[in-house]
């Protein structure tokens, strides 16, 4: 069955770049989340998206945004970078709690990880 | 959502059911439970939820207690490869659905 995937799996950034992380949910799922795991820690809720509209928003910096396209793929962007945001970065999607059958599973991607220099 | 209370960690021998239970006393009403085990490093897997009865996938079961303070999440035959972080996850099925990751078990299975 296919998955969530996200691209890049690894990207490696200097201080004050910027980068993008790409996730492309499960057909037909139309609600995507993302996290981000610090190394020893438990992933900590960022922002998700339901039907192209920001759904709920977590402990995302200033300087993270994102959004979900037509197609339903998301963008977390992220500028000025800092040493702390090497992390994992995690997307998942569901089928949104408004349509019938759904009890908004979240099936998780592999994850990008960033390594900022 | 509510928070939940796990061991940090357990044990199991291979061939035997883990148990691993989880505190939610607060759970309200409308809140269900999810589990997800996340395997070293690979994106968090959903494993099974429940709202008041008993649950059963392949993957494991499910049990939720009368008063829905507490359940049990039971891997019938545990191999080397449930060696995991299990995270007990309690929110409401009808608000944006992000998932509040607490400490979770790391359970290991041992030979």
């Amino acid at each position: 069955a296919a998955g969530v995937i996200q691209s890049p799996r690894h990207l490696i950034k200097e201080k004050r770049e910027t980068a993008t992380l790409k996730c492309y949910p499960i057909p037909r799922h139309d609600t995507v989340y993302w996290y981000q795991q610090g190394p020893g820690q438990d992933p900590q809720f960022l922002i998700s998206f339901y039907e192209k509209m920001q759904s709920d928003k977590g402990s995302i910096p200033d300087r993270f945004s994102a959004q979900q396209f037509s197609d339903y793929h998301s963008e977390l962007n992220m500028s000025s970078l800092e040493l702390g945001d090497s992390a994992l970065y995690f997307c998942a999607s569901s089928l949104g709690f408004r349509r019938q059958g759904s009890y908004n599973e979240q099936f998780f991607g592999p994850g990008t990880r960033l390594t900022v220099l | 959502d509510a928070k939940t209370t796990q061991p940090p960690s357990m044990d199991c021998a291979e061939g035997r059911a883990a148990n691993l239970p989880c505190n939610h006393s607060t759970i309200s009403g409308n809140e269900y439970v999810y589990w997800y085990r996340q395997i070293h490093s690979q994106g968090p897997q959903y494993i099974i939820h429940g709202l008041k009865n008993n649950e059963t996938n392949e993957m494991a079961s499910l049990i939720i207690t009368e008063d829905r303070k507490s359940s049990t999440l039971i891997l019938p035959h545990a191999t080397l490869r449930d060696t995991a972080v299990y995270y007990c996850i309690v929110r409401g099925l009808f608000n944006a659905g992000k998932s509040t990751f607490g400490d979770g078990t790391t359970l290991t299975v041992k030979p």
